[in-house]
């Protein structure tokens, strides 16, 4: 099966930049995804890294590396509004979507 | 602009009914998953499907089944509720090609079984 190991909390201030890694243990892998998921809301799509290496949307980065079963998402230029919790997924060949546990944003003025 | 909808926000049932969760989806994907999500436990998958009638199990299927008789629907049932299925079910369909994943969330139903 899959298996995925983040960080339950993280806390920082605005402005700052955070990073949550996203460790994970599958057969058949194809891809890691990232998602946030406001308090009542459903997850929305960040990002998606098939290959090694970084992604960057915006203030939102992704990176992956394969070979270590690692991947990050970092989070620059924190506004209150990123305050939510954050998913790693994992893709596998077989067309399941795992997810992890979560981790919780707080992001303090 | 993309939408996945679910039939109800909030349900409350009895232990041993039929429960059925509605979920559409209108941007023609060809993969539907339901999840289950529950406190500190993150998004579980029970069911998915990769095309119209195809069904698979997910990591927590005991006690639901599925059917996707059209590709834009695909239900969850609950054959007999129980409290321990208490909880917010988020319906999400794909995109997917060999570069890219996006699953889609529907709003999400709050089920109650007393």
């Amino acid at each position: 099966g899959q298996s995925l190991e983040q960080p339950s909390e993280v806390t920082a201030v605005e402005g700052a930049i955070v990073q949550i890694n996203c460790t994970y243990q599958t057969s058949g892998f194809y891809g890691l995804s990232w998602y946030q998921q406001h308090d009542g809301g459903a997850p929305t799509f960040l990002s998606y890294n098939a290959l090694d290496g970084l992604e960057e949307t915006g203030r939102f980065s992704s990176f992956h590396s394969r070979s270590d079963s690692y991947g990050y998402l970092l989070l620059q230029e924190l506004q209150m509004k990123d305050s939510a919790s954050y998913f790693c997924a994992v893709r596998t060949n077989a067309g399941k979507s795992t997810f992890g546990d979560g981790t919780t944003l707080t992001v303090k003025p | 602009d993309v939408k996945v909808t679910q039939s109800s926000r909030y349900l409350v049932k009895r232990t041993g009914e039929k429960v059925f969760l509605e979920c559409v989806q209108d941007m023609d994907h060809e993969n539907m998953f339901w999840y289950r999500q529950d406190p500190g436990l993150g998004l579980r998958l029970i069911y998915f499907s990769y095309d119209v009638k195809m069904k698979e199990k997910g990591d927590i299927p005991e006690g639901y089944s599925v059917s996707r008789e059209k590709k834009e629907r695909f239900s969850l049932i609950l054959e007999s509720a129980s409290t321990n299925q208490t909880s917010m079910y988020l319906c999400a369909s794909s995109f997917w090609d060999s570069t890219n994943e996006k699953l889609f969330f529907g709003s999400g139903t709050q089920l109650s079984v007393l």
